[in-house]
Parts: structure tokens; sequence; C-alpha cells
């Protein structure tokens, strides 16, 4: 049974240059979350998905990120224009519906040059 | 609101000692309490988790926890440290139900002294 998949492992992008970041939940999972952690901190909440609703966007930045999670597909986290305070570690994590478990995937590393 | 602060941002033991990690928390309801382990350029591990049954849970590899509603604690343990226990730890705190995001602590770094 894969658990959580995030692609690609590592990123590089330019100044102003989009970022993709895919994550596909583990079998049978359709609850998504998205959490960043920056240098030397902890995992800090993003967004909170199912399939084709977003449920809680609190931890967002309110520009240049957006989140969605279709009826097939992975989920994708998008970051537009990106900046050098991107530059981070993103993970996904997803749930079975009634869990409270969260299972991380591997993550994305991010750098902005 | 939730918050957990993590006691120490790096903990050192010898090998075979015991191993003692801390955990505070804050939540407005009923906690589900974790613990995680990172290993460098990986993603988050369950250690173990409680969710309102029996306040001693054991995890994986040894370690268990115990919850303390009275000291708001939930404090990680292991009875003797491993060379392979090295790496990240973090506590997160999630609201009744689960179904939400969770808040993390900044997280303790373990260092085994051979």
């Amino acid at each position: 049974n894969a658990g959580v998949m995030q692609n690609p492992r590592h990123l590089v992008r330019r100044r102003g240059q989009e970022a993709r970041l895919r994550c596909s939940p583990m079998k049978g999972h359709s609850h998504v979350y998205w959490y960043r952690q920056l240098p030397e901190e902890g995992l800090k909440f993003m967004v909170y998905l199912q399939k084709e609703n977003i449920i809680d966007e609190s931890g967002m930045p309110k520009e240049r990120f957006s989140a969605e999670f279709p009826k097939e597909g992975p989920s994708i986290l998008r970051i537009q224009q990106v900046v050098r305070g991107d530059s981070a570690a993103y993970f996904c994590a997803s749930s079975g519906t009634g869990e409270e478990t969260q299972y991380f995937g591997p993550g994305t590393r991010l750098l902005v040059l | 609101a939730q918050s957990v602060t993590q006691l120490g941002s790096h903990v050192s033991v010898s090998e075979g000692a015991l191993v003692l990690l801390r955990c505070n928390y804050s939540s407005s309801v009923p906690p589900y309490l974790f613990w995680y382990v990172q290993y460098p350029n990986q993603g988050l591990q369950l250690l173990l988790k409680y969710t309102s049954a029996a306040t001693l849970v054991k995890g994986i590899n040894g370690f268990e926890a115990e919850f303390k509603k009275s000291e708001t604690s939930f404090h990680l343990t292991k009875p003797s440290a491993h060379m392979s226990d090295a790496a990240e730890y973090f506590c997160a705190v999630s609201g009744a139900g689960g179904a939400d995001g969770l808040t993390f602590g900044k997280g303790t770094h373990l260092i085994i002294q051979p």
C-alpha cells in the first residue's frame, strides 16, 4: 500500500516564476492537508481540502498561494510569482474519513533563486 | 486556539540513557496529541498518539508518552536511547475529532552521544 506521494522532491525556481507541487494521498484517503516548514521551525498548517472542496484555508497566505484537490488526480499547491521567502519544505498529509491520524509525504523542497 | 511548546530545541543523551522530550500544549477543546519523528530530508513518521483513551500511550521503537491534563503535558520518553533515535521530534495537537490542521511545536533535535 503506497504511502503519500509528493513530486517533485526538489524544485528550483527563479523569482517571479510559478511553482506547482503535487500530492497523491494514500489509497482510500479523501482528506489532504498542506504544511510549510521553514528552516529551524516546525510545520505550519496551510490548508485542508477534501475532494473538490477547500475546508480550511486559514493558514494560506492571502496572495499568490492557491490549492486544489480535484475529483480526479492529485492535490496541487500552486505558488505564483515566487519570492525568496517562499523557499521551504512543503509537506502534504492525508487521512481517511473519521480518522484523526495524518500520514505525511516525503515533502517537496522548494528553493527560490 | 491551540499551541504547542517544546522545551529544548536540542537534547543530548548518551546511548543507553533515558530519553525525555517535553511537550506542553494549550487547547480550548479536548485535544488529540501526537508525536512525530523526522529523519534528515524525509517526511514525518507517526510515533504515537493520544485520542482520549488511555493516558499512557505506547508507540513504535520503544517510545511512550503520558497525557497529563492537570499539567497540560504530553512528554515523550524512551528508557534506553539508541544511536538510531537521533532525529527531529515534533509534538502536535489538533482539536476534538481530529479532522483539522495540526498545530506543531518547533521541534526538538535529539542527539545521541556514543
